[in-house]
């Protein structure tokens, strides 16, 4: 049974560029999280998403980011005209059930963006 | 504004020794509790959760005490082993529009050294 998955591991964009950071979650989860980790710094919550649905996206920056977590496929967390300030690890986790249950997440491997 | 606190500062202690790691949070009530550990370059790993209404937990060498009215949760390694080094996170659930999304601090790393 596979964990997370999440890829690319590393990514490396350009200013400006767009970059798209993907997110299979554990076999039968429907739940996944976005968190996104500085050096030093402790996890972020950015966004909360079910199959079609974003649940919550209060952690997410107003302007050049998106989710999605379409019937089909994995979630995809789409970052637009990347900042440097932008580089960063990315954590994708998943849950089998809400997290008001206290249900236990499981995180993907993560993937590294750096903006030149 | 809520805040959850923990040591910045690396934790060393000497192998076979019980390390002992600190949660502190204010200004909110959380229904539970987790305990999460990051090797570097991986994701956290889910150790222990432990809820409002219980006040110890334990997993082989691991124990968890959740402290209601101190708004602390203390977490034990006991007969610590070099691989035990890494960085340990606490979380806490915050209510966030009905979701109850977890939120980490910023963990504490710790080092056994053989």
């Amino acid at each position: 049974n596979a964990g997370v998955m999440q890829n690319p591991r590393h990514l490396v964009r350009r200013r400006g560029q767009e970059a798209r950071l993907r997110c299979s979650p554990m076999k039968g989860h429907s739940h996944v999280y976005w968190y996104r980790q500085l050096p030093e710094e402790g996890l972020k919550f950015m966004v909360y998403l079910q199959k079609e649905n974003i649940i919550d996206e209060s952690g997410m920056p107003k302007e050049r980011f998106s989710a999605e977590f379409p019937k089909e496929g994995p979630s995809i967390l789409r970052i637009q005209q990347v900042v440097r300030g932008d580089s960063a690890a990315y954590f994708c986790a998943s849950s089998g059930g809400q997290p008001a249950g206290g249900q236990t997440q499981y995180f993907g491997p993560g993937t590294r963006l750096l903006v030149l | 504004s809520q805040k959850i606190e923990q040591n910045s500062e690396a934790l060393n202690i000497q192998e076979g020794k019980t390390a002992t790691l600190t949660c502190n949070y204010t200004n909110y009530s959380p229904a539970y509790l987790q305990w999460y550990r990051q090797d570097p370059g991986r994701g956290p790993v889910f150790l222990l959760l432990i809820r409002e209404n219980e006040k110890e937990k334990r997993k082989e060498r691991l124990k968890v005490t959740f402290d209601t009215t101190l708004k602390q949760s203390l977490f034990h390694i006991t007969a610590s082993q070099p691989a035990d080094s890494a960085t340990y996170l606490c979380a806490l659930d915050i209510g966030s529009g009905g979701s109850y999304i977890p939120t980490f601090g910023r963990g504490t790393s710790l080092i056994v050294h053989p």
